[in-house]
């Protein structure tokens, strides 16, 4: 199976901070990267797919980008509410598989 | 809106078979991939499988043959069978729309004890 690992594994930021998080696949997945976004007690939440596109009502302070093996999720300013866990996915191979996870918390 | 409930017994016993049923309201099961997925302290998330909407399947190999996905499409139900369970499939289990998924079930937690 393809192994994702994701850096850091936590993070303290303020709000209005830019974030970024990092995913590194163990193999090429092309561009077939999501992003999802958990708050405890909740399921996640899809942010971001195919790398880089933005899933229908996420904020456009969300962004992704990379492909291959290196990708990494942008938070430009950020929101109270963005404090959260964040896991990719890879949906390249079967079974696909998630990152460890980022916990972001408020500084 | 499309809406997904998991509903089963929260309590399995060791070595019987965990049962799960996914109803999705608000859209159709006759198109679109649907999933099972656990989500466990030690293991983090992990993909159990997939059906489409005309039955073809996909496991997981690190279960080992012990799950069998279903669908409904009369129902607008997919259901998750997981058998021989251990202490190590204690986890909360969401079932989800497509791939990547864009809608899940709340999840419902499943405790395997004797």
């Amino acid at each position: 199976a393809i192994q994702m690992t994701q850096s850091p594994s936590s993070l303290s930021a303020s709000v209005g901070d830019r974030v970024t998080i990092t995913c590194r696949a163990s193999q090429g997945i092309g561009n077939d990267l999501a992003w999802y976004q958990q708050k405890p007690g909740k399921a996640p939440k899809l942010l971001i797919y195919a790398a880089s596109n933005l899933q229908s009502g996420v904020p456009s302070r969300f962004s992704g980008s990379g492909s291959g093996t290196d990708f990494t999720l942008t938070i430009s300013s950020l929101q109270p509410e963005d404090f959260a866990t964040y896991y990719c996915l890879q949906d390249y191979n079967f079974p696909f598989t998630f990152g460890q996870g980022t916990k972001l918390e408020i500084k | 809106q499309v809406q997904l409930q998991e509903s089963g017994p929260g309590v399995v016993k060791p070595p019987e078979t965990l049962s799960l049923t996914c109803t999705v309201s608000g859209g159709s099961t006759t198109s679109y991939y649907w999933s099972w997925i656990r989500q466990s302290p030690g293991e983090g998330l992990e993909w159990i499988g997939y059906i489409y909407y005309n039955g073809s399947t996909k496991y997981n190999p690190s279960l080992k043959n012990r799950v069998t996905i279903s669908i409904d499409t009369s129902k607008n139900q997919f259901s998750l069978e997981l058998n021989s369970v251990t202490a190590a499939d204690t986890a909360i289990y969401y079932c989800a729309r497509t791939i990547p998924p864009d809608y899940w079930g709340q999840g419902a937690l499943v405790t395997v004890s004797s």
